[in-house]
């Protein structure tokens, strides 16, 4: 079956713009995780979602994240006023209480760039 | 807080050569589960091996294999046989019970020279 998607792959904007990142999971995976990957280093945890409600948004770093899963399905990662230390791959995966070990299944990321 | 330890930030093997990439964690709990996941060019990450925590075996996926030491908080990779299509970013990765978050270290880039 289809796995995770991400859209777009992509995306240069400039400081201070918003953007949106979108993260299509696997079909009936109930649980979302947002990562952020600076060059260099391991994805680190931004926001995760079981259903349609955040489990979870410990991990966002202020006020001008923002994520949204209203369907319970596609979820869509939101930054305002974006900064250059914004810059980063945002990788979405999910995952399904059924799949053992709650094994994550990721997608293949949005490069964001702030210039 | 769960913290995961990559030692090595870069590695290299021979073609058809053993490698063993190291990790550490540190963590309070009894019961979790740890995974090693590949990441190539393509940024997809690729699960490569998974090991729960109350298993003493060590898991094993064809030519990859785990050393797991609990006691020493321990999961090091070891690659057989290694080939070009090896190279990549190697993560170690902790998750607690359930549908939690991964928290992973900073990766090794493993090469392989033919």
């Amino acid at each position: 079956g289809a796995g995770v998607s991400q859209t777009p792959s992509n995306k240069v904007t400039e400081k201070g713009k918003y953007v949106e990142l979108r993260c299509d999971p696997i079909s009936g995976h109930t649980a979302l995780y947002w990562y952020r990957q600076s060059l260099g280093q391991g994805p680190e945890f931004l926001i995760y979602f079981q259903g349609t409600g955040a489990a979870d948004d410990s991990g966002l770093p202020n006020d001008r994240f923002f994520a949204v899963r209203p369907e319970g399905s596609v979820s869509t990662l939101k930054i305002q006023r974006t900064e250059r230390g914004d810059s980063a791959v945002y990788l979405c995966a999910s995952s399904h209480a059924a799949s053992g070990p709650y094994e994550q299944y990721f997608g293949p990321g949005t490069r964001l760039t702030v210039t | 807080a769960q913290t995961v330890t990559q030692s090595q930030p870069e590695m290299s093997v021979q073609e058809a050569e053993t490698v063993t990439l190291s990790c550490t964690y540190d963590t309070s709990e009894s019961d979790y589960y740890l995974f090693w996941y590949k990441q190539p060019p393509s940024r997809q990450m690729i699960l490569v091996i998974r090991q729960e925590a109350y298993k003493q075996q060590n898991a094993t996926e064809n030519r990859f294999s785990v050393n797991f030491q609990k006691a020493a908080k321990s999961f090091s990779l070891k690659i057989s046989d290694s080939q070009l299509g090896d190279a990549a970013m190697y993560f170690c990765a902790y998750l607690s019970s359930g549908n939690t978050p991964l928290v992973f270290g900073k990766g090794t880039r493993l090469s392989v020279i033919a």
